[in-house]
């Protein structure tokens, strides 16, 4: 199976900063394939990014998606209080479907 | 307005069978291209994909626990069912169901999850 690593697993930020975050997967996948989900505690994930650069329906640009191979980022920049939450990648193009471990963004 | 919402029991015992039902509105299953998937999360850990189904009855399994998991569909009642035998206390974990989108293959709506804790 395709495995993602997300890091770090965890970062400290204040509101109003930027922040990278990044997925790595254990081999190469099509841009198409690779979608990215948000998660506040004791809620469900929901979709972010899709095609490693598309914003989903209603998400704010200052959330953007980019790389390519096995290397991909998801960019937050100037983190509002409501963006302190877990960040998901997610690969499809090959089966299993697999998830990242995450990153946590604090305050 | 499209909605996912998982139904089954709380607490399970050890070694019993897990039933787990999917509710669908806002859209119907038996429209082409709809696939719908089950997702779980333990508590404090990473998503895991278990099963999917698509509108055609094609079905697909995490090959880690493709023994214990059956995947089905109910399109009159516009449900998805998982089964999912010999559970242990490490498939303790909150379940969720959600839909896939066929063009590029991520989920765009997810149920609110159900958490199902195995204990005897």
């Amino acid at each position: 199976e395709v495995v993602l690593t997300q890091s770090p697993g965890t970062l400290s930020l204040s509101p109003g900063e930027s922040v990278t975050l990044s997925c790595r997967a254990s081999e190469s996948i099509s841009r198409s394939y690779l979608a990215w989900y948000q998660q506040k505690p004791g809620q469900a994930p929901s979709l972010l990014i899709y095609a490693a650069s598309s914003r989903a329906t209603g998400i704010p640009d200052r959330f953007s998606g980019s790389g390519s191979g096995t290397d991909f980022t998801l960019t937050i920049s100037r983190l509002e209080p409501e963006d302190f939450a877990l960040y998901y990648c997610q690969q499809s193009n090959r089966s299993p479907l697999t998830f990242g471990g995450g990153t946590k963004v604090e305050i | 307005q499209v909605t996912l919402k998982e139904s089954g029991p709380a607490l399970v015992k050890p070694t019993q069978t897990l039933t787990l039902t999917c509710s669908l509105s806002g859209f119907s299953f038996s429209t082409t291209g709809m696939r719908v998937s089950w997702i779980r999360q333990p508590p404090r850990k990473a998503l895991e994909w278990l099963a999917r189904i698509d509108w055609d009855d094609d079905k697909f399994y995490n090959p880690f626990l493709k023994t214990r998991l059956t995947i089905s569909k109910d399109t009159s009642k516009n449900q998805v069912v998982l089964t999912m035998t010999n559970m242990d206390p490490a498939d303790t974990a909150t379940y969720y169901c959600a839909r896939l989108v066929t063009d590029n293959y991520y989920f765009d709506y997810w149920g609110q999850g159900t958490l199902v804790t195995v204990s005897s």
